[in-house]
């Protein structure tokens, strides 16, 4: 069974500084997805990564991709309020690929 | 921009009552997906669903849910008798057939409260 594990699952950082969020997953992918998800809202696709290697930049965020260690990271670069949010991986599996979903890691941007 | 529909937005109904849950995927997609996310969880998987029929479900999706697409272009989630613990936002999905990607685009939600 495929098992998604992401952290920290709660981030308080202030504006302007770095973190990373660490998403592990247990068995062979090639396919892992960000998301963003505002609080009572939907799931906003952020970045798709298909290939070991595989960095993706959009604003302040990037995704990167290491199928051998079973390991992307979603970095922030000078966090804003604006990114605050609970941010998601999900890996594809199965024939449909159908997601695994991590817990999730609440994001709290202070001035 | 093509998007997801999701009907009703939020739906309340007493405990062992019949619900239907209903989608509009993306007009060319071929792949439909339901996942639910109970308050504060992660989101959670239930069924996938390709030419007509299921072709995967979770351990959450038993006898009391089905699918249907009923006609070409809606996607329906019945839960036959409802339980407290069904209380959750349910999302649909859907993904496009052949494509590297194959991201999946999620709908607004239901969110459904079981009382």
């Amino acid at each position: 069974e495929l098992k998604v594990e992401q952290n920290p699952l709660f981030l308080s950082m202030q504006e302007g500084k770095n973190y990373t969020i660490y998403c592990n997953y247990s068995t062979t992918s090639d396919r892992l997805y960000w998301y963003r998800q505002d609080p009572g809202k939907s799931l906003e696709s952020l970045f798709v990564l298909l290939s070991n290697g595989a960095v993706k930049q959009e604003g302040r965020l990037m995704a990167s991709l290491d199928t051998k260690a079973r390991l992307s990271t979603l970095h922030i670069t000078a966090a804003v309020h604006d990114l605050s949010a609970t941010y998601f991986c999900a890996v594809a599996g199965g024939s449909n690929y159908k997601l695994t979903f991590g817990k999730g890691t609440l994001l709290t941007v202070n001035p | 921009e093509p998007e997801v529909t999701q009907t009703p937005s939020h739906q309340v109904t007493q405990m062992g009552q019949e619900v239907i849950l209903r989608c509009v995927p993306i007009s060319n997609h071929l792949y439909f997906y339901w996942y639910r996310q109970i308050l504060g969880q992660k989101v959670e998987f239930l069924v996938s669903f390709y030419n007509n029929e299921i072709s995967e479900k979770s351990e959450i999706f038993d006898d009391q849910f089905s699918v249907e697409r009923p006609d070409g272009s809606n996607f329906t989630l019945k839960i036959r008798s409802t339980k407290l613990e069904d209380s959750a936002m349910y999302f649909c999905a859907s993904s496009e057939l052949g494509t590297s990607y194959n991201e999946q685009f999620f709908g607004p939600g239901t969110r459904l409260t079981v009382l």
